[in-house]
């Protein structure tokens, strides 16, 4: 169980464009579902922590203008990123809340994204 | 957010040995948090220290935390081919559920 999946799995697209990646949670329902953001062998930097009904909440030096998080529903989080520039290339990674103890987080397994 | 950091940065031992990582964090915490990434892929929960535990096991894992200094450490015994990987410490503070995640370790195990 606590299974969590990302869509999709690796994007190219063209500087300037948008791309949505999706965040699900198969088999529970979360309230709470966090954006990660990581760089080739550095470590995960919240983005942001995405509330169903809600309005995120971004880290500090996050643009939200730029990152669009939706949570609409308790099983499905969307981050967008607008107009798109290369140094947004990098591997975003979503975790979700089982619900259970508030602790335990379940990470999706990533979307590469590169923007050429 | 302030990251902890984990040393070494990266670690090649011979299959068979046994691979120590040591994690350093800056805040209170309510519990630390031990992760694996294989390459390009997400993440692995590996195992969960409560701040009232100093010492717990996993199979081949054994991890410690000393709240005093703010550190933690994570043995695997017996390392095989399949334990390369990087691995990530996050803790959590009291009522947040927010992760922070340390700087990782890469690890190497050699055939």
């Amino acid at each position: 169980g606590a299974v969590v999946s990302q869509h999709p799995s690796w994007v190219i697209c063209k500087s300037g464009t948008s791309v949505k990646i999706e965040c699900r949670s198969l088999d529970f329902q979360a309230t709470t579902m966090f954006w990660y953001r990581q760089f080739p062998k550095q470590s995960l930097m919240l983005m942001a922590t995405s509330n169903e009904g809600s309005k995120a909440t971004y880290e500090q030096g996050v643009e939200k203008d730029k990152f669009l998080i939706n949570h609409a529903s308790l099983t499905l989080s969307t981050l967008t990123v607008t107009s798109a520039h290369p140094e947004d290339s990098s591997f975003y990674i979503c975790s979700a809340l089982s619900g259970g103890a508030w602790y335990e987080q379940y990470f999706g397994p990533g979307t590469r994204l590169t923007v050429t | 957010s302030q990251q902890g950091e984990e040393d070494p940065q990266a670690l090649s031992i011979q299959e068979g040995e046994n691979a120590t990582m040591n994690c350093s964090y800056k805040t209170s915490i309510n519990n630390l948090q031990w992760y694996r990434q294989n390459s390009g892929r997400g993440l692995v929960h590996l195992i969960l220290i409560r701040s009232n535990e100093r010492e717990k096991h996993s199979g081949r894992l054994r991890v410690t935390l000393d709240t005093s200094k703010k550190s933690s450490s994570l043995l695997i015994t017996a390392s095989r081919a399949a334990d390369t990987a990087s691995y990530f410490c996050a803790t959590a503070n009291f009522g947040n559920e927010k992760l922070t995640f340390g700087t990782g370790t890469r690890l190497t195990i050699i055939p």
